[in-house]
């Protein structure tokens, strides 16, 4: 079993939609949460970025961590067809879980 | 644009051959990550350079192997090649020595190996 589960999608909505991305984990060190979006056939860019448990908000994305079920999510209000992209969760900690650890990636589809 | 810089875009080679790929890293970072993107096995760390020396090693075969140079770029050296490296690989950068601060991505290597 991987230590992050991403669904992989393909994640099809209409323009103005809201749009719920998520990740689960198995390791306890996880402490720092990412999401990252990847455009085809370029490299992956920071969307959001918290610290243990939470939400935070930046315009249209909302990013929540929920430890204790060790579960994080993405939330995109009035999705835009600029959204379509790879949207991949990534975590690390301490020690053994010090560097960036993946998800799959969600294949997001906004259609005009 | 990120910043960072990866030559080259595309490559593809044989196998049993090897190959070299280039990073440059922002402007005043000291960290070169790298990382392989491939369909079955999604995006994983490989290993990690801060200012010249190994910080930290993931899923890095042993054919594989890199190093940062005195002005801060990197190359990965990826030898003796199978079907199975054909990949895209990321190198990423950022400012400090540790993982969780903000990495930079670069456009990635499209390797292929046939």
């Amino acid at each position: 079993q991987k230590e992050v589960e991403q669904d992989p999608g393909p994640l099809s909505v209409p323009e103005g939609a809201i749009v719920s991305l998520n990740c689960t984990y198995s390791n306890s060190a996880f402490q720092y949460f990412m999401w990252y979006r990847q455009y085809s056939r370029k490299g992956p860019e920071l969307l959001m970025y918290t610290y243990s448990s939470g939400n935070k908000e930046d315009g249209r994305f909302t990013a929540q961590v929920d430890k204790s079920s060790k579960y994080i999510s993405l939330f995109i209000r009035d999705s835009q067809p600029s959204d379509s992209a790879t949207y991949l969760c990534a975590m690390s900690g301490t020690g053994s879980a010090r560097q960036l650890t993946f998800g799959s990636g969600t294949q997001l589809t906004v259609l005009p | 644009d990120s910043g960072v810089t990866q030559t080259p875009k595309h490559l593809i080679t044989a196998t049993g051959q090897r190959v070299t790929l280039r990073c440059s890293p922002r402007s005043g970072d000291l960290s070169v990550y790298w990382y392989q993107q491939s369909l079955d096995q999604g995006l994983q760390f490989l290993i990690h350079y801060y200012n010249g020396e190994e910080r930290a090693k993931g899923n890095i075969l042993e054919r594989f192997s890199a190093q940062q140079f005195p002005d801060l770029h990197s190359e990965l050296n990826l030898s003796s090649l199978e079907l199975g490296d054909s990949a895209l690989y990321f190198c990423a950068s950022s400012k400090g020595p540790i993982a969780q601060e903000t990495q930079y991505f670069g456009p990635g290597t499209r390797l292929l190996v046939l």
